[in-house]
Parts: structure tokens; C-alpha cells; sequence
């Protein structure tokens, strides 16, 4: 069964909107989750989550993780079509850095 | 964060040939990862490998279809054997710290 799940799939939107993306995980034993932003072929780092209810930001974009919910959510402010790409969470797990990713949501910002 | 370079960026290659790809990390790292995305999929992790030993491959990936290399703490390479279409892929190496994770630029293979 898939360890990540992230939703929606897919996402189209305007420019200036703002968008949350989810990721949910079931994992043994928990030790981050990592957003990644994929425009071509090699997934940008955006954040790592490890302790619940510390909202990590970089500019438009902010994620936080809900170590109760088992899941974090990214947002994006105020989108650009630069945002358009397909976004990846990841979950560590145990000792051994061991990365479940999910299939990733395809945003599409349109001018 | 690490900086990878990996390399060949691209290739297209005649199926039962195998093809090598390397990748270099700016400073030392202990673990690196392979992972392999197959069109309209997410990333499925290889092996993994530490300066050493051998890799550890996970379920579904074999030493002999996908011999790892890592000679030191900041190299390594993965060679994709007795190519057919369906090893047709992007492959991506990662590794860094524990403040996060940084992939190599990626190869795009495509098996004739």
C-alpha cells in the first residue's frame, strides 16, 4: 500500500491565487518529510519537517507538518507561473534514510 | 546543502548494452541514494549506498541488473545493465545532510 499520499493530483489556477497541497503519510517510524518542486527532471529541495506545528517559509512558499494528523500541507501565496511544476513530498523513515515519495501533485499556474 | 553533479545528462542506447552514470558530491557524504522515475511516476528508490559496502537494494531491484559502485565518500556511480525498453527512465542520485536531501540533475535514458 502507498506509504505517501498526496492530493490533489492535479491542480490548475490563476495567478495571484493561493494553493495548499497535502501530503499524508503512514509510516513506522517517522523522522521527517521533505517537500521537493520538480519543473524538468531533478526534484528541488524545498523544506524539511520534523517537529509538529513549525511553520517552515521561503518566500510565497510555507509548509508545516501535523505529526497528530500524519500529514503536512504546502503553501503557495500569491502564485506565479514559475510555480507551475509537479510538487513531491517524501517521508524518512527509521535509520536508514529510507525516502517514500509520493506521486506528487501537478500544479499548473495560468496567466 | 550537498551539490551533485551527475552525468551523463542524457543518452539514448540500444537495448542489451549497459550504460554507467556517475555522480559527484561536492563534500563528503556517507549514504547516497538511487532512485529511478519512470515516465508519469513518482521516484522509486534503487539502493542505497555507503562508502564501503555493498549497496542495499530494495525490493524489486537486483545487484546484477543494477550494480552500484562507491569507491569513496564523495562518488559514486550506477551502471544500468542488459538494457531493454522498459529501463527506459529518468535516474536521479541524492544524498546530504540532515537539513535535507539533494538530487543530482538527473539522466534521462532511453532504451532502443
Amino acid at each position: 500500500e502507498d506509504k505517501v499520499v498526496q492530493s490533489p493530483l492535479s491542480l490548475v489556477v490563476h495567478e495571484g491565487d493561493t494553493v495548499t497541497l497535502n501530503c499524508s503519510y503512514e509510516v513506522t517510524n517517522f523522522r521527517s518529510l521533505l517537500w521537493y518542486k520538480q519543473e524538468k527532471k531533478a526534484p528541488t529541495f524545498l523544506f524539511m519537517l520534523t517537529s509538529s506545528g513549525i511553520e517552515k517559509k521561503s518566500g510565497r512558499l510555507s509548509s508545516i507538518l501535523d505529526k497528530k494528523e500524519l500529514s503536512s500541507i504546502l503553501n503557495i501565496t500569491a502564485t506565479q507561473t514559475g510555480d507551475s511544476a509537479i510538487y513531491l513530498c517524501a517521508v524518512d523513515e527509521g535509520n536508514f534514510n529510507k525516502f517514500y515519495f509520493g506521486s506528487g501533485t501537478k500544479l499548473n499556474v495560468k496567466p | 546543502s550537498a551539490v551533485i553533479s551527475q552525468k551523463p545528462s542524457r543518452d539514448i542506447c540500444q537495448r542489451g548494452t549497459s550504460l554507467t552514470i556517475q555522480c559527484q558530491v561536492d563534500s563528503q557524504v556517507t549514504m547516497m541514494f538511487w532512485y529511478r522515475q519512470q515516465p508519469g511516476q513518482s521516484l522509486t528508490l534503487i539502493a542505497t549506498a555507503n562508502q564501503g559496502s555493498e549497496a542495499t537494494y530494495e525490493s524489486g531491484f537486483v545487484i546484477d541488473k543494477f550494480p552500484i559502485s562507491r569507491p569513496n565518500l564523495t562518488f559514486s556511480t550506477l551502471t544500468v545493465s542488459n538494457m531493454s525498453p522498459e529501463d527506459s527512465s529518468i535516474y536521479l542520485c541524492s544524498s546530504g545532510y540532515a537539513d535535507g536531501y539533494t538530487f543530482g540533475s538527473g539522466t534521462r535514458l532511453t532504451v532502443v
